[in-house]
């Protein structure tokens, strides 16, 4: 089965700085990668998605890329704020089907003001 | 968007007894739904997947006679902890899958059993 690596497990940043979160997978089948972000308590909410057709997607002050290639993807998020404070897990599936989610094990983001 | 409807979302109960937990799609069809338990400082682990009129698939390790899971409609999925124990106690989420809406995320029941 898939599985996903995810680093660091904890990553602390000063209000503006960027912050980077690294994953890597197993299944070279896998072709749908999503980024969650978890506040304590509460759901997963989705915060971007690439699928493997694109090498790179933007919104605002987010990013991912991926390399199909190394197996591996990244979330990039520049001029950090403290509300970006939370726990932040990457995830691979199957897409077309929607077969079942393989999450990392999560980076607890600290943005300190 | 798509809502997915998790109740309850905390429960106390004593050892020994049963606790279900139902996750509802509002205004959409889940063909399929995962159900994940998450544990303080942990990952979502699966631990079923279920689609409407068949029985679930459990995960490695689950206990499907403990876990009980029932999938009577594209809208309505459930969860029954049988006989529940302290080591139970955890965060239990649900997530439905739809082609027009991918993955949704139920809100989550916190259980704890004293």
């Amino acid at each position: 089965g898939e599985n996903v690596e995810q680093h660091p497990s904890t990553l602390s940043v000063q209000e503006g700085d960027s912050a980077v979160i690294k994953c890597t997978y197993s299944d070279s089948a896998s072709n749908y990668f999503p980024w969650y972000k978890q506040e304590l308590g509460k759901r997963p909410q989705l915060i971007i998605d690439i699928r493997s057709n694109v090498g790179e997607k933007k919104d605002q002050r987010i990013a991912v890329t991926l390399n199909k290639t190394a197996k591996h993807f990244s979330l990039h998020i520049t001029e950090t704020k403290p509300e970006d404070s939370a726990v932040y897990f990457c995830a691979a599936s199957r897409a077309g089907g929607y077969s079942t989610l393989t999450f990392g094990k999560g980076t607890m983001l600290l943005v300190s003001p | 968007g798509a809502v997915v409807s998790q109740h309850p979302s905390w429960v106390i109960c004593k050892s020994g007894t049963s606790v279900k937990i139902e996750c509802r799609s509002l205004d959409f069809q889940a063909t399929t739904m995962f159900w994940y338990r998450q544990f303080p400082k942990q990952s979502l682990m699966l631990m079923a997947t279920s689609n409407e009129g068949s029985k679930a698939t459990y995960e490695q390790g689950v206990e499907k006679d403990k876990f009980l899971i029932n999938h009577a409609s594209l809208t309505l999925s459930t969860l029954t902890v049988t006989s529940a124990h302290p080591e139970d106690s955890s965060f239990y989420i649900c997530s439905a899958v739809s082609d027009n809406y991918g993955y949704t995320f139920g809100s989550g029941t916190r259980l704890t059993v004293v």
